[in-house]
């Protein structure tokens, strides 16, 4: 039940942009983004509902296909402080379930 | 609010001895999450309290883990006879419907508790 993130890692040059993927293979409520930097907890960037609300944080903005059970994280010009691990939480549809799953992260370091 | 707070942050102890953790989540905050994380890993589910009832425990969280939420405020984990396996980062989380106008259940995490088992 874990997702699948993709990139594993990705290195950018500032201004540069990015994307990073999250895919189940069941049914999901919610999608909830959270960047980590090493030795701090992750901080919450957005949560991305069934049924299409969306929020976002900065230059930062994420999309959720239903049908592809798959959301993206878009970070547009991309900035030092956006170096950090991102990980995706997942809530599945069909369980009472307020606990998130989440993936194994994705390694983004932003370079001058 | 002030953030969800953890203490200790750091935490060495000697094989087969107890320790306890605690979690002071944002004061609004109803429902309280405990994660552990390794190395590399995403953060893992151990168990979640909506106010002082537990209402869900992860298959990872062995007889030799307790959590509690007395009074629906602050939780304790208290790790017995503790294991090499056990050294982690052990995370809490905090939400609540409505927040800040949140529509779903957005966890904030506190800075977590690292666990070193020697």
């Amino acid at each position: 039940q874990q997702p699948v993130q993709s990139p594993q890692a990705v290195i950018l040059r500032e201004g540069e942009d990015a994307v990073i993927n999250c895919s189940s293979s069941k049914a999901l409520y919610s999608v909830h983004w959270y960047r980590q930097k090493h030795g701090e907890a992750p901080v919450f960037l957005m949560i991305l509902l069934k049924g299409g609300e969306q929020k976002g944080h900065e230059k930062i903005s994420a999309s959720f296909n239903e049908k592809k059970q798959q959301s993206s994280l878009y970070l547009t010009a991309s900035q030092l402080s956006y170096s950090g691990t991102y990980f995706c939480g997942t809530l599945l549809g069909d369980t009472g379930r307020r606990a998130l799953t989440f993936g194994s992260g994705t390694r983004l370091q932003v370079q001058p | 609010d002030t953030g969800v707070s953890q203490d200790p942050r750091h935490k060495i102890t000697k094989r087969g001895q107890n320790v306890t953790f605690r979690c002071d989540p944002i004061s609004e905050h109803n429902r309280l999450y405990w994660y552990r994380q390794t190395l590399g890993q995403g953060p893992e589910f151990l168990t979640y309290f909506q106010n002082e009832a537990q209402l869900e425990k992860s298959r990872l969280l062995s007889d030799r883990f307790s959590a509690e939420r007395p009074k629906g405020s602050f939780s304790t984990l208290e790790i017995q006879r503790t294991e090499q396996g056990d050294s982690a980062m052990y995370l809490c989380a905090s939400s609540a419907l409505g927040f800040r106008g949140a529509s779903s259940y957005e966890q904030y995490f506190g800075p977590g508790t690292r666990l070193t088992v020697t």
